[in-house]
């Protein structure tokens, strides 16, 4: 059982590119979340999905979009790579219901780095 | 002020110690959450808790509604209990989309 899935784990990108990051759960959780973890912050919301078919935006969404492709996947896609968006990515996914009182379940993460 | 604060945020331990990590919030809440950062990076929920006490294993979750504040403890602690701890609270504003919040986490380093 995969559980969350991301990819890449790494990538180095350069200013102003662009580049979709992956995520696909196998556990038919309905709600979906793309976070950022920056050194000496916590984790921080970035879109977030309820449902197949709806997407909102989190804390900080500028310089993102999201696609809720299907029940299972959610990419994020930086149009154009700022260094400010070097992070650490991480999808995760929960039962519905009120998908914030659901144990979230991680994917491994993605390192990427801007220059 | 952060609306979750851990303490504290750094702890060595030695190996068979009883450790206990705080988070305090100042949100009114439907969950808290404990989760544990592995040094690889990959990131595992270990409790979720509206009241009372959780238990698993060697780790207990605690929980005071009233006072705000939530305790992990781990018992007879091991060096493969090293992680970030991470405390997160889904809030109860917004009707059922409230934002988890996380607080930065606490480094548990456990010596042999």
């Amino acid at each position: 059982n995969a559980g969350v899935t991301q990819t890449p784990k790494f990538q180095v990108l350069k200013t102003g590119q662009s580049m979709t990051l992956q995520c696909a759960q196998d556990m038919n959780h309905n709600s979906m979340y793309w976070y950022r973890q920056d050194p000496g912050m916590g984790l921080r919301l970035i879109y977030y999905s309820a449902s197949e078919g709806t997407t909102d935006k989190g804390e900080v969404p500028n310089g993102y979009n999201v696609s809720r492709l299907n029940k299972r996947e959610f990419s994020l896609r930086l149009e154009s790579a700022a260094p400010s968006q070097t992070s650490v990515y991480f999808c995760a996914s929960s039962e519905a219901g009120g998908g914030w009182s659901q144990p979230q379940h991680f994917g491994d993460g993605t390192r990427l780095s801007i220059l | 002020k952060n609306e979750v604060e851990q303490s504290p945020q750094n702890l060595t331990a030695q190996e068979g110690e009883f450790i206990t990590i705080n988070c305090s919030y100042s949100v009114g809440i439907s969950a808290l959450h404990w989760l544990q950062q592995h040094p690889g990076g990959g990131i595992v929920s270990l409790f979720m808790l509206s009241s009372g006490k959780k238990k698993h294993g060697r780790l207990i979750a605690t929980i005071n509604i009233q006072e705000k504040h939530s305790s992990l403890h781990i018992t007879a602690s091991h060096p493969r209990d090293s992680a970030v701890y991470i405390c997160a609270v889904s809030s109860d504003y917004g009707g059922s989309q409230g934002n988890l919040i996380f607080g930065k986490g606490t480094k548990l380093s456990v010596k042999p």
